[in-house]
């Protein structure tokens, strides 16, 4: 049982270079959810879906894009990455929405 | 405005030392209250769910207490694995958690 994995751990890009980041969960949960941390700011929530095939926005979505094709996956996509967008990117997933279990974490560098 | 505030930043113990963190929050509706644990370089770590004000969780050296507008993670007789990052959140309206900035604890032995 792997819980919550991220692919991939670390990744460097050039601004304007696209990339997307890959969520797994093995535990049949229906929500998902996408958070960045940086320094001083805590947890902000990009995007979230409550089910297959569906998505919302959270508190900070712009220049990012979500699918949730599969049950199982959750993607986040950067399609022309920003110096701003540098941060610790961290997916969750839930039965229900307030007790989330976390991946491991995406450390992304914007160049 | 909705706003969780931890306090302090920061705080460094030594082995045996007793302490609190404080989880003040502004949330019209609270729905419930989170407690988190991280580790540098992992991702958070659910420990404490609180729904309503006088309930108390515990687990091992930990007990979480809440209020109508804070909540409490009291550490007893800390150990150095203890030291960790310790974030609260709260439910609210859209079922979405809101974080606070966390304090990081440090346990010297």
């Amino acid at each position: 049982n792997a819980g919550v994995t991220q692919t991939p751990k670390f990744r460097v890009l050039k601004t304007g270079q696209s990339m997307t980041l890959l969520c797994a969960q093995d535990m049949n949960h229906e929500y998902m959810y996408w958070y960045r941390q940086d320094p001083g700011m805590g947890l902000r929530l990009i995007h979230y879906s409550v089910g297959e095939g569906t998505t919302a926005k959270g508190e900070v979505p712009d220049g990012y894009n979500v699918s949730r094709l599969k049950k199982q996956n959750f993607l986040l996509g950067l399609e022309s990455a920003a110096p701003s967008q540098t941060s610790v990117y961290f997916c969750a997933s839930s039965t229900i929405p307030y007790e989330q279990y976390f991946g491991p974490g995406t450390r992304l560098t914007v160049t | 405005e909705d706003q969780v505030t931890q306090s302090p930043e920061a705080l460094r113990l030594q082995e045996g030392e007793s302490s609190s963190l404080n989880c003040s929050y502004t949330v019209s509706g609270l729905r419930g209250l989170f407690w988190y644990r991280q580790d540098p370089g992992k991702g958070p770590e659910f420990l404490f769910t609180l729904y309503s004000a006088g309930e108390e969780k515990e687990k091992e050296r930990l007990k979480a207490t809440l209020t109508k507008k804070e909540s409490f993670l009291h550490i007893t007789a800390p150990k150095p694995e203890d030291s960790a990052t310790y974030l609260c959140a709260v439910v609210k309206a859209g079922n979405m958690l809101t974080f606070g900035g966390g304090t990081r604890l440090m346990v010297k032995p």
